[in-house]
């Protein structure tokens, strides 16, 4: 099982806000990385470090992180943001890359 | 470009070797991974290996696979190869290579392979 735990499923409505959440021991010493996927596909990197986006990435979405805690946030969902999320950093040890359990956004 | 290469399909207890051919970067870049990840229904996404030369080659495993798993670049053909030894059905995923950029706390990868589903059966 993975070191980084995130909420099976979530949902959104057109235009709402939702925060899909990345908790694990390392996060109080490590900043993550985001990543969207949809069916098919590779990831896609949205995210990554404090809140930094990647080179067309809109800016709907954005990051932060608090404690044991990193939090992807879509503001104004669109219908493409249905996908799947995975975190991504470092484990408690340190010495190995882990990517969370991933998180099922549905679009309403 | 990443383009993956490799067999589909893998008896148990035997190696899984996969290839991942580099076009517009250099495998012995010092500002580049090279790196394979799977992704499985039970497993979710799962990082395997790194290498990336920074002054001289360094190697990086992941926990599950750290025992089996080799990850070999090579110079002369511009591309990096995973080889799993003593495979199980438990290995049976897509496989992707990609690359990434240091950042030191998490994988910045900003390119792809293609992915490559192993099945791992008799």
């Amino acid at each position: 099982s993975s070191e980084l735990t995130q909420d099976p499923a979530v949902s959104v409505a057109l235009g709402q806000t939702v925060r899909i959440t990345c908790q694990g021991n390392s996060l109080r010493s490590y900043y993550a990385s985001w990543y969207q996927q949809k069916p098919g596909q590779a990831p896609v990197l949205v995210l990554y470090g404090q809140n930094n986006r990647p080179s067309g990435i809109p800016d709907r979405f954005s990051g932060s992180s608090s404690g044991n805690t990193a939090s992807l946030t879509i503001t104004g969902a669109q219908a493409e943001d249905e996908a799947d999320y995975y975190c991504n950093s470092r484990d408690s040890s340190g010495d190995h890359y882990v990517f969370g359990t991933g998180t099922k956004v549905t679009a309403l | 470009q990443l383009h993956q290469s490799g067999p589909g399909l893998v008896q148990p207890s035997q190696t899984l070797s996969l290839t991942c051919v580099i076009s517009g970067d250099s495998v012995s870049s010092d500002t580049a991974g090279w790196t394979w990840i799977r992704q499985s229904p039970s497993r979710g996404l799962e990082w395997l290996a790194r290498s990336y030369r920074r002054s001289k080659w360094w190697h990086d495993y992941g926990a599950s696979v750290k025992s089996r798993a080799t990850i070999s670049p090579d110079t002369s053909k511009n591309q990096f190869s995973l080889h799993l030894k003593s495979v199980t059905p438990e290995d049976t995923a897509v496989y992707y290579c990609a690359r990434d950029r240091p950042t030191g706390d998490y994988l910045m990868i900003d390119f792809w392979g293609q992915g490559t589903l192993v099945t791992v059966s008799s």
